[in-house]
């Protein structure tokens, strides 16, 4: 069973952020946030990790409450091709593991 | 770049028949992965493999089988294959250290009739 919970879908409109949450409220110490997301027929792509810190990359921020229950990805301008469903998932470091994605949210960028 | 290559895109497959899909990764990763995608249901995990000749059933393994004869390469074997197995299949690799990050193939889209 997936450990996150995210909301099955959301729209943007096209050159605003994006913000993605996920809830992750059992994640254990050793657990880091990744996110990934699949275009359509593509298989999915890594986007951005993080343990405790923010994170950011060229393609995104990611934002982890102090608590580690809940994180935000951040899509700064989101464009017509940010259109994609996104996977939060929570992962330990290393290590011979199962590896469970949920469903995703489905975002839609809007012109 | 890490590269998963899965070996067929689309295929087409009658009820009953045995199917094998293969997934070949170029980045000496010792995990990996099987994944089926339904609409709805997102990615269910069907096997993972952490070495040569080790396997670990995931959520949904009935109806599957897999083997890993080379660390590169991960098959998933349909044994006699049905009609509520028709879905797109998504291979992936990772390392095993801190931090490591997943890798997946671009998918084999399967139907079954």
């Amino acid at each position: 069973d997936a450990k996150t919970t995210q909301p099955p879908s959301m729209d943007c409109a096209e050159g605003r952020a994006a913000n993605l949450p996920c809830n992750h409220s059992t994640i254990s110490g050793n657990e880091y946030v990744y996110w990934y997301r699949q275009i359509h027929s593509q298989g999915p792509q890594y986007i951005i990790h993080g343990l405790k810190n923010n994170e950011t990359n060229e393609m995104a921020s990611l934002i982890i409450t102090e608590d580690r229950k809940s994180s935000t990805l951040i899509l700064p301008h989101a464009t017509l091709r940010d259109t994609a469903v996104y996977y939060c998932i929570v992962k330990e470091s290393g290590g011979y593991q199962k590896v469970t994605f949920g469903i995703g949210t489905k975002l839609q960028v809007i012109p | 770049d890490v590269k998963v290559t899965q070996s067929s895109r689309y295929l087409v497959k009658r009820t009953g028949e045995k199917v094998f899909l293969e997934c070949v990764q170029d980045m000496d990763h010792e995990n990996m992965f099987w994944y089926r995608q339904d609409p709805g249901l997102g990615l269910r995990l069907i096997y993972f493999s952490y070495d040569v000749k080790m396997k670990e059933k995931g959520d949904i393994p009935e109806g599957y089988s897999v083997s890993r004869e080379k660390k590169e390469r991960f098959s998933l074997i349909l044994e006699s294959a049905s009609t509520n197995q028709t879905s797109m299949y998504l291979c992936a690799s990772s390392l095993v250290h801190s931090g490591n990050t997943i890798y997946f193939g671009e998918g084999s889209w399967l139907t079954v009739v």
